[in-house]
């Protein structure tokens, strides 16, 4: 059973450009969530998202960035016109049922830096 | 707003010696979960907490819910080269949301 699938795991971009993050959650998974981490920091909540429904976005910084969980298709993480404060690990993961019910499994991350 | 307090940021401990992190919260938290992440990993779910008082043990770890349901800590014993890393609670605080608040963990190395 595959774990939590996130690509790219390592993204270069240039100020102005747009990063693409995408998360396959484990299979029978309906929740998702992505997190920020910034280097020697915790992980900063950003967005939780079932699908076709953003069902909390009180993480995520209101302009520039949007996420998406398509009925068909892994979940999206968009950020557009990047600048170098963007640059970090963002974490996807998915949980089966609420997280007050049970654990959150983590994707390997994708490292996105802002040159 | 809610928040999760960790202390220490940082633990430097010979291997065999013990270590503590602990976890504060200003509400009542519904339940507490613990992670671990590697240097260069990702954060892989330890265990959780959900009942006031509650003591949970696995090998060298013991983890501790308060009374009050507003802390939590994580004990290991005698560590180990192999614990080193990022340990972290993450508190839920009930609600329709669902996200967790994660503190900002406690890295451990451990000197041979």
């Amino acid at each position: 059973n595959a774990g939590v699938m996130q690509n790219p795991r390592h993204l270069v971009r240039r100020r102005g450009q747009e990063a693409r993050l995408r998360c396959s959650p484990m299979k029978g998974h309906s929740h998702v969530y992505w997190y920020r981490q910034l280097p020697e920091e915790g992980l900063k909540f950003m967005v939780y998202l079932q699908k076709e429904n953003i069902i909390d976005e009180s993480g995520m910084p209101k302009e520039r960035f949007s996420a998406e969980f398509p009925k068909e298709g892994p979940s999206i993480l968009r950020i557009q016109q990047v600048v170098r404060g963007d640059s970090a690990a963002y974490f996807c993961a998915s949980s089966q049922w609420q997280p007050s019910t049970g654990e959150l499994f983590f994707g390997e991350g994708s490292r996105l830096t802002v040159l | 707003g809610q928040q999760v307090m960790q202390i220490p940021q940082y633990q430097h401990v010979q291997e065999g010696e013990d270590f503590t992190t602990y976890c504060n919260s200003s509400t009542t938290l519904s339940n507490i979960q613990w992670y671990k992440q590697r240097p260069g990993g990702h954060p892989v779910f330890l265990i959780q907490l959900v009942k006031s008082g509650e003591v949970k043990k696995q090998k060298r770890l013991t983890f501790q819910f308060g009374e009050a349901k507003k802390n939590s800590s994580l004990h290991i014993t005698a560590t180990q080269t192999t614990d080193v890393g990022t340990y972290f609670c993450a508190g839920d605080y009930g609600g329709s949301q669902g996200n967790l608040i994660f503190g900002k963990g406690t890295k451990l190395s451990v000197k041979p």
